[in-house]
């Protein structure tokens, strides 16, 4: 029940095109949703994060949609840039202000330029 | 504005042998989260100090340990490693005070070999 699923493992977009990173949770609990992104030597860094109450959030190019009723949350790259070739972590935790983050198992995306 | 630090950022050690990484978080913070990540578990959350006090802890055996000091600065200890402790050892530091969601920084790691 605090297992974060996290697909695909992999993932091949084309320069402009759309990446999508899906995650799905068991635990009604969690109660805040990040995104990270993580360049190969270098710690993870805070893409986006959204709480249940809202559907969508929006920041620049990066969008998460979240379900709550599907317990399922996604994160949608537009015009994705081969700069944004990384690993994306998607991660869930259930009280508020503690950080036991539990995470996804990670989707290394590439951009082909 | 410095981000969070961890030292040393590379070590080798052998079976048996135990191990202090080292973290100093950003300025403010006093909330200090570790986490192993390793390629086939992921990332995995060993525990969080806050102001000194440890506040939460993951599913990892007694040989890990932590502690955080005055200043907000963490070390983690393991002790009697064995192989399956290699992995990137990561520091995440955040304000922590429990009003709302607060972000999380992380360091660039510690990476660990165990041989």
């Amino acid at each position: 029940q605090q297992q974060v699923k996290q697909s695909p493992q992999s993932l091949i977009v084309q320069k402009g095109g759309i990446s999508i990173i899906n995650c799905a949770y068991e635990n009604t609990a969690f109660d805040y949703f990040p995104w990270y992104q993580q360049f190969p030597g270098k710690g993870p860094a805070l893409l986006i994060a959204i709480r249940p109450d809202v559907s969508e959030k929006k920041e620049g190019r990066f969008t998460i949609s979240f379900n709550k009723s599907a317990k399922q949350f996604s994160l949608h790259i537009m015009d994705s840039q081969p700069g944004d070739s990384a690993t994306y972590f998607c991660a869930a935790s259930k009280d508020s202000g503690t950080y036991k983050y539990i995470f996804g198992t990670g989707t290394r995306l590439k951009v082909l330029a | 504005k410095a981000g969070v630090t961890q030292t040393p950022r590379y070590l080798i050690k052998t079976r048996g042998q135990q191990v202090t990484l080292s973290c100093s978080p950003i300025s403010g913070h006093r909330s200090v989260s570790w986490y192993q990540q390793t390629p086939g578990q992921g990332l995995q959350f060993l525990f969080e100090y806050f102001s000194e006090t440890q506040r939460n802890k993951g599913n990892f055996p007694g040989r890990f340990s932590g502690r955080q000091f005055s200043n907000s600065r963490s070390e983690m200890n393991v002790s009697t490693l064995e192989l399956g402790d290699s992995a990137l050892y990561l520091c995440a530091s955040s304000f922590g005070t429990g009003m709302g969601y607060n972000e999380q920084f992380f360091g660039p790691g510690t990476r660990l070999t165990v041989l």
